[in-house]
């Protein structure tokens, strides 16, 4: 059974340019979710879906992210302009949002802003 | 406190029995999680329990639960050196639509 796809793996970029970072939960699982990582701020819940509608933005540090679900298939999370600062790891994960069903995670993309 | 807690770093040797401790803060949480991480990938499920247990065992992996004291441990043991990676505790508040609320992780170092 295929997991929760991330592309790209890695992304390597200069400050200032569009980031796009893509996410394919997996099937059947109605909820999404985009966290990021760093060491001083540990795992940190950017925004997530339901059905996708975002139910909760509250985590997106500032207007330069933006954060998409088209169809139930597919998630975009968007940095515009990056910053040096955004360099982290980020995460998607899917869920069945009812029961007690556990998040899957995918391998994450490890961004680097110059 | 609203923080899922956990100690930064555990250190043991390789055979010894390892336990990870979290403390959570939602009384009402219903579903809790272990999961672990190694170096360069996502977070993996180890196992799950259901609140209205005390106890779930799987292989070499026990999760005791303490509702009173809403406490959460996690015993690996016969522990090896393919066990050190960082183990993270998350709970399920209420109907949060499947969001969880993790700690910072306990960095597991199993020493041969």
């Amino acid at each position: 059974d295929a997991g929760v796809i991330q592309s790209p793996r890695h992304e390597v970029t200069e400050m200032g340019q569009e980031v796009t970072l893509r996410c394919k939960p997996i099937s059947g699982h109605n909820s999404l979710f985009w966290y990021r990582q760093t060491m001083m701020r540990g795992l940190e819940l950017l925004i997530y879906f339901n059905n996708n509608v975002p139910i909760d933005d509250s985590g997106m540090p500032e207007d330069r992210f933006s954060a998409k679900m088209p169809n139930a298939s597919f998630s975009t999370l968007k940095i515009q302009p990056s910053e040096p600062r955004d360099s982290a790891v980020y995460f998607c994960a899917s869920s069945r949002g009812t029961g007690g069903q556990p998040q899957h995670f995918g391998d994450g993309t490890r961004l680097s802003i110059l | 406190g609203e923080d899922v807690e956990q100690s930064l770093f555990l250190s043991v040797r390789e055979g010894d029995s390892s336990v990870i401790n979290c403390t959570y803060t939602d009384s009402s949480s219903t579903y809790l999680y272990w999961y672990k991480q190694e170096p360069g990938a996502g977070l993996q499920l180890l196992t799950y329990i259901f609140s209205n247990m005390d106890m779930k065992q799987d292989q070499r992996l026990t999760v005791l639960l303490n509702k009173k004291d809403k406490h959460l441990s996690l015993r690996i043991a016969d522990t090896q050196t393919g066990d050190s990676a960082i183990y993270f505790c998350a709970e399920r508040r209420g109907s949060t639509l499947g969001r969880l609320y993790f700690g910072r992780g306990t960095q597991l170092t199993v020493w041969p």
